[in-house]
C-alpha cells in the first residue's frame, strides 16, 4: 500500500531564506507526483506536477525535485516571502489505482518578516 | 475559467439532520472526487466518478453517506442523518480522465459543522 510522508510537519523560517521541503513515498511505481498548497479556509492548489520521468520541475521560485528510485520529492523555495507562508501538500499517483492520488499530510510553513 | 464550485461554503446542522454539499465542476472534465479532510485522518478520498458513472466509493464512510453526479456539471455528497464525528472540510475536486499527467483542480470545500 503506498503510504506519503512529510517531514517535518511544521517549519518557521525568516523572510529572505531558502528552503527545502520533504516528502517520501513508499511505491516508487507512480505516474506522477504533485506539489500542492493550501492556504488557510481554502481548497488546495496544484504548484507543480512532475512526470515519473522527469527530474525535476521549476515555476518561479519553485522548484521540485523527484528521485523516483529512492522514493523522494523535495521542493525548493527560494527567497521565501511572508506570501509563502501556507501548508504544502504532496500527492503521487500511483500506477495501479491511478485515479486516487494518495496525499501526505503535508507540512505547515511559516515565513516570518 | 472559473475553476470547481463548491457550495455552501460553511454548513452549521444539528446531530440528525440531513446535509446536502453541492459541486460544479470544470467545463470538460471527466472526472470527480470527493474528498474529506480532517486533521486527524488528512485528506481522503471518499468516492470518485468517471463520466458522471460511480467507479469507486469504497471510501464512503458509512451507509449515511451518498453522492450522486446526475450530469457532467453538477454533484452532490448527502449525508444522512448527520453525526458531530462527521465534522470536516469536504472537498470536490475534477480532472481529465485517463490523462494521469494531467492536474487535478480543487474547489475551496464546504467546511461542515454538525453540533
Amino acid at each position: 500500500k503506498q503510504e506519503v510522508t512529510q517531514i517535518p510537519a511544521a517549519l518557521s523560517v525568516p523572510e529572505g531564506e531558502n528552503l527545502v521541503l520533504n516528502c517520501s513515498f513508499t511505491d516508487s511505481a507512480i505516474y506522477n507526483l504533485q506539489w500542492f498548497r493550501q492556504d488557510p479556509g481554502k481548497g488546495l492548489t496544484s504548484l507543480l506536477l512532475i512526470q515519473s520521468s522527469q527530474r525535476e520541475q521549476t515555476s518561479g521560485r519553485l522548484n521540485a525535485s523527484l528521485d523516483k528510485s529512492s522514493g523522494r520529492s523535495t521542493l525548493y523555495i527560494a527567497a521565501s516571502q511572508p506570501g509563502d507562508s501556507a501548508t504544502y501538500l504532496c500527492a503521487v499517483r500511483p500506477i495501479q489505482g491511478a485515479q486516487k492520488l494518495v496525499f501526505g499530510q503535508g507540512t505547515r510553513l511559516t515565513i516570518n518578516p | 475559467d472559473a475553476g470547481v464550485i463548491q457550495s455552501p461554503r460553511h454548513e452549521v446542522t444539528e446531530m440528525g439532520q440531513e446535509v446536502t454539499l453541492r459541486c460544479k465542476p470544470i467545463s470538460g472534465h471527466n472526472s470527480l472526487f470527493w474528498y474529506r479532510q480532517t486533521m486527524m485522518r488528512g485528506l481522503e478520498l471518499l468516492i470518485y466518478f468517471n463520466n458522471n458513472v460511480p467507479i469507486d466509493d469504497s471510501g464512503m464512510p458509512e451507509d449515511r453517506f451518498s453522492a450522486k453526479m446526475p450530469n457532467a456539471s453538477f454533484s452532490t455528497l448527502k449525508i444522512q442523518p448527520s453525526e458531530p464525528r462527521d465534522s470536516a472540510v469536504y472537498f470536490c475536486a475534477s480532472g481529465v480522465r485517463l490523462s494521469y499527467n494531467s492536474p487535478l483542480h480543487f474547489g475551496n470545500g464546504t467546511r461542515l459543522t454538525v453540533t
